[in-house]
């Protein structure tokens, strides 16, 4: 089965600073990537996907990157704010009627104002 | 829309008792997952339905986890009996489930916080 890692673990930043976060993975037929936000005590949240026949995607102050190649993709987070803080997942999935996620396990982002 | 609902919010309970959490899931999402998340940890997934049809349990501790949608709506989790390292958050999740939908997004009800003393 696919396996998803991601780094740091933690991560405390200083407001304003960019923040980047790494996940990779072992199944080469994974062509979802989903991250989630999960604020403290509250349920996951979207906050931004790409598909595996794009290479970046930008929402706002998040963008994220895949480089199929080498199995990997990444979250940045630019400029960021005191409520960016929470844990971020990443996750892998093949776009079939399955959609099983597979789900690193997590980053603490810790913005410091 | 409404979102994926999820009781009870909080469940204490002694080792060796039962425990069971109810899932709600969007109007119109076929499928529904039920995800233990250990804190600290990313979302494990136990099992997915499509409709009222397992799809996957392979993560599923079956001599003592138990799960079912019988209508291919709401769907039930059962711990019996529980263990000490069953205290996690469970979460339930739910999506439309069909490929070449334009989403595969996952949305996430707000967890069930079971505490086994």
């Amino acid at each position: 089965g696919e396996n998803v890692e991601q780094h740091p673990s933690t991560l405390s930043v200083q407001e304003g600073d960019s923040a980047v976060i790494k996940c990779t993975y072992s199944d080469s037929a994974s062509n979802y990537f989903p991250w989630y936000k999960q604020e403290l005590g509250k349920r996951p949240q979207l906050i931004i996907d790409i598909r595996s026949n794009v290479g970046e995607k930008k929402d706002q102050r998040i963008a994220v990157t895949l480089n199929k190649t080498a199995k990997h993709f990444s979250l940045h987070i630019t400029e960021t704010q005191p409520e960016d803080s929470a844990v971020y997942f990443c996750a892998a999935s093949k776009n079939n009627n399955f959609n099983k996620f597979y789900f690193g396990s997590g980053t603490k982002l810790n913005v410091k104002p | 829309e409404a979102g994926v609902a999820q009781s009870p919010r909080y469940k204490i309970i002694e080792k060796r008792q039962s425990v069971a959490f109810w899932c709600n899931p969007i109007s119109g999402h076929a499928t529904l997952y039920w995800y233990q998340q250990i804190l600290g940890q990313g979302p494990k997934l136990l099992i997915q339905f499509q409709n009222n049809g397992v799809v996957d349990d392979s993560q599923l501790p079956k001599d003592r986890f138990s799960a079912e949608r019988l209508k291919g709506v709401d769907s039930t989790l059962k711990i019996q009996p529980a263990k000490l390292e069953d205290s996690a958050v469970y979460l339930c999740a739910s999506s439309f489930g069909t490929s070449g939908i334009t989403s595969n997004e996952q949305f996430f009800g707000p967890g069930t916080r079971l505490t086994v003393l």
